[in-house]
């Protein structure tokens, strides 16, 4: 399993919108729609925020929404607010009940 | 509710092998639920899919270091085992299991087990 490729670091102002992007290959991410993205603040595990590319869990606002073109999954997030400054991390399905995470993106609310 | 617990030791040393577990309650690991993994994350930096197990006992590893992980568990403790041979300095991590919907997103993960590997 490859790692998946995200920006280092995103920014962006309180209420503007951001975008997160998460390349993958054919073999993972333009193979599967289950990519899924995880909110991560210092010193806390991981918070699922998209699944299956685009749908929400309950109780996560719909300021994030999630999306997938090709090999490529994309995280938005709209209305940006000072908590959700953290670490965003996809992850795809890669096959043979494998998974593979991306290197995380840092993201700062100006 | 659905909760997951690792423990294991804090610190091994170079070549050792490390045996973490997972926990779980809120469900059963012999039927419900798409099985456990490990996943772990060296100090600042990304998360890394280790292994997987499922209620059926089928196993999936990393490719990169599946000669040295080995998963299983014991239902009747509500436990997954992860063992992980000859550890090196590089696999200081915090080691996290996790629990995936049907949908194989991880909704739930434990608090995560910060293991240190030093002479």
């Amino acid at each position: 399993q490859s790692a998946l490729t995200q920006p280092a670091s995103v920014s962006g102002s309180p209420g503007q919108s951001i975008t997160i992007s998460c390349t993958g290959t054919s073999s993972d991410v333009g193979s599967y729609n289950l990519v899924s993205w995880y909110q991560q603040h210092p010193g806390k595990a991981p918070k699922l925020m998209i699944y299956e590319g685009s749908k929400r869990p309950s109780g996560v606002s719909n300021r994030f929404s999630g999306s997938k073109s090709g090999n490529t999954a994309s995280l938005t997030i709209s209305g940006l607010q000072a908590e959700d400054e953290a670490d965003y991390y996809c992850c795809s399905y890669a096959g043979s009940s494998t998974f593979g995470f991306g290197g995380g993106t840092k993201l700062t609310v100006l | 509710q659905v909760t997951l617990k690792e423990s294991g030791p804090v610190l091994v040393k170079p070549t050792e092998t490390l045996t973490l577990t997972c926990t779980v309650s809120g469900f059963s690991l012999s039927n419900a639920r798409m099985g456990v993994s490990w996943i772990r994350q060296p100090p600042g930096k990304a998360l890394e899919w280790l292994a997987h197990i499922f209620s059926n006992d089928e196993k999936s590893y990393s490719t990169s270091l599946k000669s040295r992980l080995t998963i299983s568990k014991d239902t009747s403790k509500s436990q997954v085992v992860l063992t992980m041979t000859n550890m090196d300095p590089v696999d200081t991590a915090t080691y996290y299991c996790a629990t995936p919907s049907s949908s194989w997103g991880f909704d739930y993960w434990g608090q995560g087990t910060l293991v240190t590997v030093s002479s």
